[in-house]
């Protein structure tokens, strides 16, 4: 199974300012790497897909990046509504491994 | 708009069994693989089980293999989740997910989710 790292687990950044978030896959997943946003009580919320393709109605202030083993997800100009916990996914095989999600949290 | 709600969630003691359904709407349901995730109490997220577009394909989690069944009707638009041998680890909240694919497979609409608590 592929096992997802993903860090720091937890984060506090302040409105305005920019923060990445990493994830470290066991094997090369060749970009097939999706990112989620989850807020309290809420379900998860697909963000990008394909490690950089961006969901349709996404704030163009997320961005993706990586290959092979090492991804990232950066967040710019925070606003009050991104802080929540974001997870990675495996998404190349079965078993769609996740993350252990990383919580955004207000400085 | 698509919509997915989950029902059949509660509480049962170990051993027992439980079905979930999901019920989706605003999109042609049999076009599409569905799943269900699951996320324990304050924990993250774990893909349970995955059902191809006629359901003649399915995939699970190591942790449910053997106990959990997917399965779908496409007439009534509906995914279900046999939950057989329950145990204390299975206590969560079950999120029905509809798949898609580009560059990945990923979920990207999410049903409300309903708990399930297993405990005697």
């Amino acid at each position: 199974d592929i096992q997802m790292t993903q860090s720091p687990t937890s984060l506090a950044a302040s409105v305005g300012e920019s923060v990445t978030i990493t994830c470290l896959a066991s094997e090369d997943i060749y970009g097939s790497l999706v990112w989620y946003q989850q807020k309290p009580g809420k379900s998860p919320q697909l963000l990008i897909y394909g490690a950089t393709i961006l969901e349709d109605g996404i704030p163009s202030r997320f961005s993706g990046s990586g290959s092979d083993t090492q991804y990232s997800l950066k967040i710019n100009s925070l606003q009050p509504e991104d802080f929540a916990s974001y997870y990675c996914q495996n998404g190349l095989s079965t078993p769609f491994t996740f993350g252990s999600g990383t919580k955004l949290e207000i400085k | 708009e698509v919509q997915l709600v989950e029902s059949g969630g509660g509480l049962v003691q170990p051993g027992r069994s439980m079905k979930l359904s999901c019920a989706a709407s605003g999109f042609t349901f049999s076009d599409y693989y569905m799943a269900w995730v699951r996320q324990a109490p304050k924990k993250g997220l774990e893909w349970v089980a995955s059902i191809s577009y006629e359901g003649s394909s399915t995939y699970y989690g190591d942790s449910v293999k053997g106990r959990f069944t997917i399965s779908r009707d496409n007439a009534k638009s509906t995914l279900y989740l046999q939950m057989n041998s329950l145990r204390s680890e299975d206590t969560a909240t079950y999120y029905c997910a509809r798949h898609g694919y580009y560059s990945a497979y990923y979920f990207d609409y999410w049903g409300q989710g309903v708990m399930v608590t297993v405990s005697s």
